[in-house]
């Protein structure tokens, strides 16, 4: 079956820096996508890695391993609003995107 | 304003009844989806479209039906209502079914109960 594994929740302090991980086993690999969600509201695009290596985007990296079918999301500077679940998706074979459950980051001032 | 927009917002729904579900995009996205989602479960993929006047079943199909008329509409009926169809039901679209970058746009969700 399809595998999509990320911890459930995740607490940090307000400026510091978080790795959020995210482990895949999926059918086919067409690219990994992170998605921020506030609570009660849509997911919104973050990040998109299809080759192996890391993406920069201001505050926010992902990184993408295939061969260990592994990759994370790098948050600096943390702010308050950052506060949100992070969602780990991999597009597979047939290009449906796979989720995870999400990862709920709790920023502590 | 460019974007999904979703109706209702809400919904409280009795069992046994049937209720639609509208989700309307003006990007014109090819792909459309509806996904559902429930405490500590990942987003599920209910139905979706590649294409207007294509549809496909996902995860979780039983019980839901969609119909793609034309591109910018993608309805989502439950026939009858069960109280584990309670969740948030989210539309979303992207430019490409078939496309490795496959950023999808949600709506802004539904929050169903069936009582």
């Amino acid at each position: 079956g399809q595998n999509i594994d990320q911890p459930t929740e995740m607490t940090a302090t307000e400026g510091a820096i978080v790795q959020i991980n995210c482990t895949y086993q999926t059918s086919g690999f067409n690219g990994l996508f992170w998605y921020q969600q506030h609570a009660g509201e849509a997911p919104t695009f973050l990040s998109y890695n299809v080759l192996d290596g890391l993406e920069e985007k201001g505050r926010f990296s992902s990184f993408l391993s295939r061969s260990k079918g592994y990759s994370y999301l790098l948050l600096k500077e943390l702010q308050m609003k950052d506060s949100a679940s992070y969602l780990c998706a991999v597009l597979d074979s047939n290009y449906q995107l796979i989720w995870g459950a999400g990862t709920k980051l709790i920023i502590k001032p | 304003i460019a974007g999904i927009t979703q109706a209702p917002t809400s919904q409280i729904l009795a069992a046994g009844r049937r209720m639609t579900l509208r989700c309307t995009q003006d990007m014109r996205h090819n792909a459309m989806y509806w996904y559902r989602q429930d405490l500590g479960l990942g987003l599920r993929l209910i139905h979706y479209s590649n294409t207007a006047g294509t549809t496909g079943k996902g995860e979780v199909p039983d019980g839901y039906s969609v119909s793609r008329a034309n591109t910018d509409d993608f309805p989502l009926t439950l026939a009858s209502a069960v109280p584990s169809q309670t969740s948030v039901y989210f539309c979303a679209s992207s430019d490409g079914g078939t496309s490795s970058y496959n950023e999808q746009f949600f709506g802004p969700g539904t929050r169903l109960t069936v009582l």
